[in-house]
């Protein structure tokens, strides 16, 4: 069964500070990857998504992220992160085969100034 | 353009009771999905409507649940009989074809508490 875990429940870190967060899946071929992210009281926007070709992936807010077969990941980086960054991200994924999304049970993040 | 829209933006409702949340699609979007997101959590798929195919309805928790959509518009999803283990935010989600390619785009979400 396909599946997408997200290890670190809460990340804080500083503002201006670099960030990742992890990502790995579980499927059989390459699925299509995405993160999202939502803002409290919002609805989730997509930040990127990966679906064949080069394998790092440029996203919306300064955003990017790497797919790397060998080890069934998909990690979300920022080089220096803003204190509106502050948010809860999801990473999913839908099989090429499938129509369904399967999402991660999401990173929250805090920036502390 | 409008993005999707979802109604009520919160719903406190007591147990035993039905409650009915609307979600209205991007114009053109020929796939929706309903979401469930129980605090802490992730998102539990629920349902999806792809143009007039029989809708895919293998996450519905149980019989309570329903959902109808009318062509390539607006949603309703019906809970019948609400349980406090019904609370939780319920997203819908249009995009132009089903998952594969394309993304999807979230409404706010309906907050449900059960009291």
């Amino acid at each position: 069964a396909q599946s997408v875990t997200q290890p670190d429940i809460h990340i804080t870190v500083s503002e201006g500070a670099s960030l990742e967060l992890r990502c790995n899946y579980s499927y059989g071929a390459t699925p299509y990857l995405f993160w999202y992210v939502q803002s409290p009281g919002q609805g989730l926007q997509l930040l990127l998504k990966y679906f064949s070709g080069d394998t790092l992936v440029q996203g919306i807010k300064g955003f990017e992220a790497e797919f790397k077969r060998s080890q069934s990941s998909f990690n979300l980086r920022k080089p220096s992160v803003h204190w509106s960054d502050a948010a809860e991200y999801f990473c999913a994924v839908v099989t090429n085969t499938g129509n369904q999304f399967y999402f991660g049970t999401g990173t929250s993040l805090t920036v502390i100034p | 353009g409008a993005g999707v829209s979802q109604s009520p933006s919160n719903k406190v409702t007591e147990k035993g009771k039905d409650v009915e949340l609307r979600c209205d699609p991007i114009s053109g979007h020929t796939a929706l999905y309903w979401y469930r997101q129980r605090l802490g959590q992730g998102l539990e798929f629920l349902i999806y409507f792809q143009g007039n195919s029989a809708p895919d309805k293998s996450g519905l928790p149980s019989d309570r649940f329903s959902a109808e959509r009318t062509g390539e518009s607006v949603s309703t999803l019906t809970i019948q009989r609400t349980q406090q283990e019904d609370s939780a935010v319920y997203l819908c989600a249009s995009s132009l074809v089903t998952g594969q390619g394309y993304e999807q785009y979230f409404g706010p979400g309906t907050r449900l508490t059960v009291t």
